[in-house]
């Protein structure tokens, strides 16, 4: 079964608590992302990667941060310095390759986190 | 200043009509557009993109991309109760190597 899969679905977080959501890929595909969903908004991102053992910081990075060790995952650090990180959090996936037909993003279900 | 904008709606049609999304977008360096669909509470899942100028087909749903006036629209013909969900607009920049979203349409197709 191919895709994208983030954990867990549901996240409940207290004041001060760093919390690690999780996204892992068997698409074989070298670009991934993070972003970041409110209630009425689009998305924005987090934290992106080209390659392995590279990263760039996306437009919201204060308060996050990520790692990309393997190829296949791309987990996301909440820490305690985000001050309202309550949101729905979706993982993404790029096709790499020459053209523009090629950049087709996939996401995947996403976690939706709740600061207690 | 938002770099891709959407009227946010909501967007009500009835079973059976064509529904027009629009978006226009700041980056002229833009090279591909997407359009996603996203349904409450789940996931953004990609209907389509567009690189070059004019329309693109696919099934009911047709893309239009002008990049002189910077502007992407989506038309879904025969819309039915299952296409209601919010459409997200996403030019591709070939610089950033990212896509930038608009805030979404949201779309409700009345029975």
């Amino acid at each position: 079964d191919g895709g994208i899969t983030q954990s867990p679905k549901y996240l409940f977080r207290k004041e001060g608590q760093n919390v690690t959501l999780s996204c892992e890929q068997n698409l074989n595909h070298d670009a991934m992302y993070w972003y970041r969903q409110d209630p009425g908004q689009g998305l924005r991102l987090i934290y992106y990667s080209q390659i392995v053992n590279d990263f760039q910081k996306g437009d919201i990075a204060e308060g996050y941060s990520v790692s990309r060790e393997k190829k296949e995952s791309f987990p996301l650090t909440v820490t305690s310095a985000q001050k309202n990180p309550t949101a729905f959090y979706l993982c993404a996936t790029r096709t790499s390759g020459r053209g523009s037909s090629y950049n087709e993003q996939f996401f995947g279900p996403g976690t939706r986190l709740t600061v207690l | 200043q938002k770099e891709v904008e959407q009227n946010s709606g909501p967007l009500s049609v009835p079973e059976g009509a064509i529904a027009s999304l629009n978006c226009t977008y700041s980056d002229r360096g833009s090279q591909s557009f997407f359009w996603y669909r996203q349904y409450s509470g789940k996931s953004p899942e990609l209907i389509m993109f567009i690189y070059s100028n004019g329309d693109k087909e696919d099934g009911r749903f047709t893309a239009q991309l002008n990049k002189a006036s910077q502007y992407v629209s989506l038309l879904i013909r025969d819309s039915q109760p299952s296409d209601s969900a919010t459409y997200l607009c996403a030019p591709f920049s070939g610089s950033a190597r990212q896509l930038t979203f608009g805030s979404g349409t949201q779309l409700t197709v009345l029975p």
